[in-house]
């Protein structure tokens, strides 16, 4: 079936640095891929998606491109903050299912 | 942008008793409502989706009487931990779909559940 593989955490960085998280998936067909953020005390939020291969999607400054070919979607940051300290999870939905697959999710701390 | 509450975010029980968390969207409605556990260090696991005026729908494996889920509103849903036992210790989240925009998912803050 199908499924998300992300890297585990917890990351820890210092403010500025760059940021990946690593994502890879196994879906039959063609699936929408998704980087959800919870933030301390708060729920998931959607962070970027995207739907097709070679797609960027892209939001505070984090960026993630469909890969088909790699079958990847990995997160990215030029220059993380404090503020960016979070779980983040990546996820898959396949075709008509509305259904989400999960990854671990991947903890991150963001020193000044 | 859009809320959606869940209450209570903690909740320590004894063992038989029953625990409901309730999941409301607070500024939009939602005909569908998914309820997912999550056990530490493993990925959210989809327990049922919660539609509005009817039946859950639960995924293989969930035991349909002892999560039951109520979605009796466009605004609320409820689970409710029947009996509850220790191996029931874990984190719920509720997250509701705003249409039309079927992408669009929204979730609660979680509830821990400690059965003691």
């Amino acid at each position: 079936g199908d499924s998300v593989t992300q890297m585990e955490g917890p990351v820890t960085l210092s403010e500025e640095a760059f940021l990946t998280i690593n994502c890879t998936y196994t879906a039959t067909g063609y699936p929408s891929l998704f980087w959800y953020v919870q933030y301390p005390g708060e729920g998931l939020q959607l962070l970027l998606k995207a739907t097709k291969a070679d797609d960027k999607g892209s939001n505070k400054g984090f960026e993630a491109t469909y890969r088909k070919e790699t079958t990847s979607f990995h997160l990215e940051k030029g220059s993380v903050q404090v503020s960016d300290s979070a779980v983040y999870f990546c996820a898959l939905r396949g075709g008509n299912n509305r259904k989400l697959i999960w990854g671990l999710g991947t903890s991150l701390a963001v020193n000044p | 942008g859009a809320v959606v509450s869940q209450h209570p975010s903690r909740v320590i029980c004894k063992s038989g008793t029953s625990v409901k968390i309730e999941c409301r969207s607070l500024d939009f409605q939602a005909t569908t409502m998914f309820w997912y556990r999550q056990f530490p260090k493993q990925s959210l696991m989809l327990m049922a989706t919660s539609n509005e005026g009817s039946k859950a729908t639960y995924e293989q494996g969930v035991e349909k009487d002892k999560f039951l889920i109520n979605h009796a509103s466009l605004t609320l849903s409820t689970l409710t931990v029947t009996s509850a036992h220790p191996e029931d210790s874990s984190f719920y989240i509720c997250s509701a779909l705003r249409q039309p925009e079927n992408e669009k998912l929204f979730f609660g803050s979680g509830t821990q559940l400690s059965v003691l």
